[in-house]
């Protein structure tokens, strides 16, 4: 099955400054990957996905970058906020259809 | 709001006692997922439904099961409850399950199993 790895685990950085997540999946035929925010007391939400025919995709002050070779996607956020803050998920769908989740960044936008 | 619903909120119970989640999807969704998420396991793929069928297994215990009804709704049993069970168990839904679909989540069943 797929396997994904997240890193890292905690990041804490300023307000206004830039936070980037790591993931790396194992199978190759996964071709979409989404990555959720989760909030504290909330569900995942889904913030931006990228499918595998294109290499990045920008939502505003997020954007993620795909590298199918390399099989290893980024989330990158810009100008952090403190709403920001919270744990967020990569994913990949691996030959089924059901979600691999990463375990887990935390993120921390201190003042 | 995702537009997914979870009863209930909350549930608090004992070991070797049995409940039952329920989940409703967003209005058009097809396929419910059910996932649980634990401190030390993150978040773990149980179960899928589409329209009534399923879908996709994963991590589920023998002791869980699922269904989804003619309206769409799913429930997921727990029975012979330990206390690992203690953990959050969200439900998503999505459009359908052909390729890969954008899965949204409910708010989540915090369960503790005393």
């Amino acid at each position: 099955g797929e396997n994904v790895e997240q890193h890292p685990s905690t990041l804490s950085v300023q307000e206004g400054d830039s936070a980037v997540i790591k993931c790396t999946y194992s199978d190759s035929a996964s071709n979409y990957f989404p990555w959720y925010k989760q909030e504290l007391g909330k569900g995942p939400q889904l913030i931006i996905d990228i499918r595998s025919n294109v290499g990045e995709k920008k939502d505003q002050r997020i954007a993620v970058t795909l590298n199918k070779t390399a099989k290893h996607f980024s989330l990158h956020i810009t100008e952090t906020q403190p709403e920001d803050s919270a744990v967020y998920f990569c994913a990949a769908p691996g030959t089924a259809s059901k979600l691999t989740f990463g375990t887990g960044t935390r993120l921390q936008v201190t003042l | 709001d995702s537009g997914v619903t979870q009863t209930p909120k909350h549930l608090i119970t004992a070991t070797g006692q049995r409940v039952t989640l329920r989940c409703s999807p967003r209005s058009g969704d097809l396929s419910v997922y059910w996932y649980q998420q634990s401190l030390d396991q993150g978040l773990q793929f149980l179960i899928q439904y589409y329209n009534g069928e399923e879908r996709a297994k994963g991590n589920i215990l023998e002791r869980f099961s699922a269904q989804q009804f003619p309206d769409l709704h799913s429930e997921l049993n727990l029975s012979s409850l330990e206390l690992g069970d203690s953990a959050l168990y969200f439900c998503a839904s999505s459009v359908a399950t052909g390729g890969f679909d954008e899965q949204f989540f409910g708010p989540g069943t915090r369960l503790t199993v005393l």
